[in-house]
């Protein structure tokens, strides 16, 4: 299974600023996903994320808030731009692996707490 | 909106005794899969189900799937304190864009 490195992993954040996440994967992987959980709920896909081509946002996100890059196929990093605190989340790296019935895997993710 | 509605939303249990955990779903699937999150953690792979697959067992995990009404559950057998977290089913859809959707999850507490 793929290994998932998050940084960082806890961070406080002040209001109107931006922070970036970064996802390093110990094996090439085609496809990762972007993930927000918010306190006490479930996770919310922000976007899918494929090596060579623009993101894919999902309903309710957009690239001006959530940017994303994927500069190849083990590492991609999420921003969450001009926070507040709606924005305090756990974001979550994942991964797609395996030949057939593809499971995905996760990193720790990256608690942040703007303020 | 959500893919996956995960009943019950808590669950209580003796140390010992089995936890069933219910997952629907709105749309067709290509697989459903179960996962663990320790509080504050990432998520666990538990195990995946393949659309054409009704049951299937890893240790202590049952998993069944029913596609006629889009539902999914998942047994623990003898529960252990170290069971307790939250556990999650999450869908893979044969239409649209392809993904991964969760359901809204089970908040497991095993006493011991």
């Amino acid at each position: 299974s793929a290994v998932i490195s998050q940084k960082p992993s806890r961070d406080i954040c002040q209001r109107g600023t931006s922070l970036t996440i970064q996802c390093q994967v110990d094996s090439q992987v085609t496809m990762m996903f972007w993930y927000r959980q918010q306190p006490g709920q479930s996770l919310t896909l922000i976007a899918t994320a494929n090596q060579g081509s623009e993101a894919t946002y999902e309903s309710g996100f957009v690239i001006d808030k959530f940017p994303i890059s994927r500069p190849n196929l083990t590492f991609s990093t999420l921003t969450v731009s001009n926070m507040s605190p709606e924005d305090s989340s756990i974001y979550l790296c994942s991964v797609e692996q395996g030949v057939s019935g593809n499971t995905i895997y996760f990193g720790e993710g990256s608690w942040l707490t703007v303020v | 909106s959500q893919q996956g509605e995960e009943d019950p939303q808590a669950l209580s249990i003796q140390e010992g005794e089995n936890a069933t955990m219910n997952c629907s779903y709105k749309t067709s699937i290509n697989n459903l899969q179960w996962y663990r999150q320790n509080s504050g953690r990432g998520l666990v792979h538990l195990i995946l189900i393949r659309s054409n697959e009704r049951e299937k067992h890893s240790g202590r995990l049952r998993v069944t799937l029913d596609t006629s009404k889009k539902s999914s559950s998942l047994l623990i057998t003898a529960s252990r304190a170290a069971d307790t977290a939250s556990y999650f089913c999450a869908t893979s859809t044969t239409s649209g864009t392809y993904k991964y959707i969760f359901g809204t999850g089970t908040r497991l507490k095993v006493l011991a």
